[in-house]
């Protein structure tokens, strides 16, 4: 089954312990990206990456790492979460960033920072 | 400004009924526009690209207006089971990210 994985569904953490939040796609798409969405703000782009040791940033990326070193992975790391990363987090794959192709978004993972 | 701009609704309509949304952008390059659907703390789905010359699929009608830079939205004949977030997204010419619309509510009742 195609689909987009993310882990853990469901975080709970403190203020400034690093953590990871794992995105893997199984359909070998070049396109892969990382959203957080809040009541009122929306999905806002956090990181972007179009291939293999490709990122770049979206509209709120501090705070935030990401890397792509596999084409399926995109992992999402807060070195030091803040509450205000408090939030639910989207990644999302797609054949091409650039192109008119559907955009696959795994199911989401909920953080808290206390 | 913001890129992309939704009336948040909500909207409330009985079932049967015919509803529009609009979005409007602010980026006259963008190139690529779509709709998704969000159903309550799930992740957006694709419900429909957005063509130039329109897109119909099933009860859904999407509409692209350059010259005034909004797309549309219709549902007819309206289900208990189109209740959801409706939201736009564009991608400009310039760039990569796909930037959403904040949504639009949808309620229909019984």
């Amino acid at each position: 089954e195609a689909q987009v994985t993310q882990n853990p569904r469901y975080l709970i953490t403190v203020t400034g312990k690093k953590l990871t939040v794992t995105c893997s796609q199984n359909m070998n798409h070049e396109y892969m990206s990382w959203y957080r969405q809040d009541p009122g703000l929306g999905l806002r782009q956090i990181y972007y990456s179009m291939n293999v040791e490709v990122t770049d940033k979206g509209d709120v990326p501090e705070g935030y790492k990401v890397s792509r070193k596999e084409k399926r992975n995109f992992p999402l790391i807060l070195e030091s979460p803040s509450p205000n990363q408090t939030s639910l987090y989207f990644c999302a794959s797609s054949l091409e960033g650039r192109t008119a192709y559907e955009q696959y978004f795994g199911p989401g993972t909920r953080l808290t920072v206390t | 400004r913001k890129e992309v701009e939704q009336d948040p609704g909500p909207f409330n309509v009985p079932e049967g009924a015919t509803v529009a949304f609009n979005c409007t952008y602010s980026n006259s390059a963008s190139q690529s526009f779509f709709w998704y659907r969000q159903d309550c703390r799930k992740e957006p789905k694709l419900l429909m690209s957005v063509y130039s010359s329109g897109n119909e699929d099933g009860r859904f009608t999407a509409q692209l207006n350059r010259a005034s830079q909004y797309i549309s939205l219709l549902i007819r004949d309206s289900k208990l089971s189109d209740s959801a977030t409706y939201l736009c997204a564009v991608i400009p010419l310039s760039g990569y990210a796909l930037n959403f619309g904040k949504g639009t509510s949808l309620l229909v009742t019984p």
